[in-house]
């Protein structure tokens, strides 16, 4: 499979605890990008890599939570003292921007559902 | 006001008919917008990308108002299987921009 993946698929943690998500991104990929969706709403951006480097951070990005994007591949999402507000799909999204296109198709992993008690 | 704004459904259509859903936006300078398709509790997949007047493919057509900004995505011919949600995205140089959704149910 060379989509999008992310680990774990589900996540139930209690309120307090810190929780980490991985995603690897389509390999040919340049870019990363975090997305938060809760039920009845769509995706809401929270943040997005260009290669290794992070270059926007979402309002809703508050300090309990970070990404990083080591080595320009795989990226982790860390959501520390996790509240119930935090429950929601988290997912993943890779695409491959160049100069020579100005259109940003992006493409989703399964994502990673957390639940917090 | 929201940024991309949706007719929320659900649409309940019998197989084999037509059906249109409409999206509105806000941003005046965006270039790209696409349509994606969620089923429940699943990610969304890229349906189709609008990037000028409109496209279509197959039963699926998309197109584009620029002076009233608005985007439509018309399905002739609905099957049992296009049951989902359909997500307006507003496609930025960055991050997309998504409609809360339609959703779609067709029955027999």
């Amino acid at each position: 499979d060379t989509g999008v993946s992310q680990d774990p698929r589900h996540k139930i943690t209690k309120r307090g605890q810190n929780v980490t998500f991985r995603c690897d991104p389509i390999s040919e990929h340049n870019r990363l990008y975090w997305y938060r969706q809760t039920l009845g709403q769509g995706p809401e951006f929270l943040t997005y890599f260009q290669n290794e480097a992070q270059l926007e951070k979402s309002r809703l990005l508050s300090d309990r939570f970070s990404a990083e994007r080591p080595k320009g591949s795989f990226s982790t999402l860390e959501i520390q003292r996790t509240e119930q507000g935090d429950s929601a799909m988290y997912l993943c999204a890779s695409s491959l921007r160049s100069l020579a296109s100005s259109y940003n198709e992006q493409f989703f992993g399964p994502g990673t559902r957390l639940t917090v008690l | 006001r929201k940024e991309v704004e949706q007719d929320p459904g659900p649409f309940n259509v019998p197989e084999g008919a037509t059906v249109a859903f409409n999206c509105t936006y806000s941003n005046s300078a965006s270039q790209s917008f696409f349509w994606y398709r969620q089923d429940c509790r699943k990610e969304p997949k890229l349906l189709m990308s609008v990037y000028s007047s409109g496209n279509e493919d197959g039963r699926f057509t998309a197109q584009l108002n620029r002076a009233s900004q608005y985007i439509s995505l018309l399905i002739r011919d609905s099957k049992l299987s296009d049951s989902a949600t359909y997500l307006c995205v507003e496609g930025g140089y960055n991050k997309l921009i998504f409609g809360a959704g339609t959703r779609l149910a067709v029955h027999p």
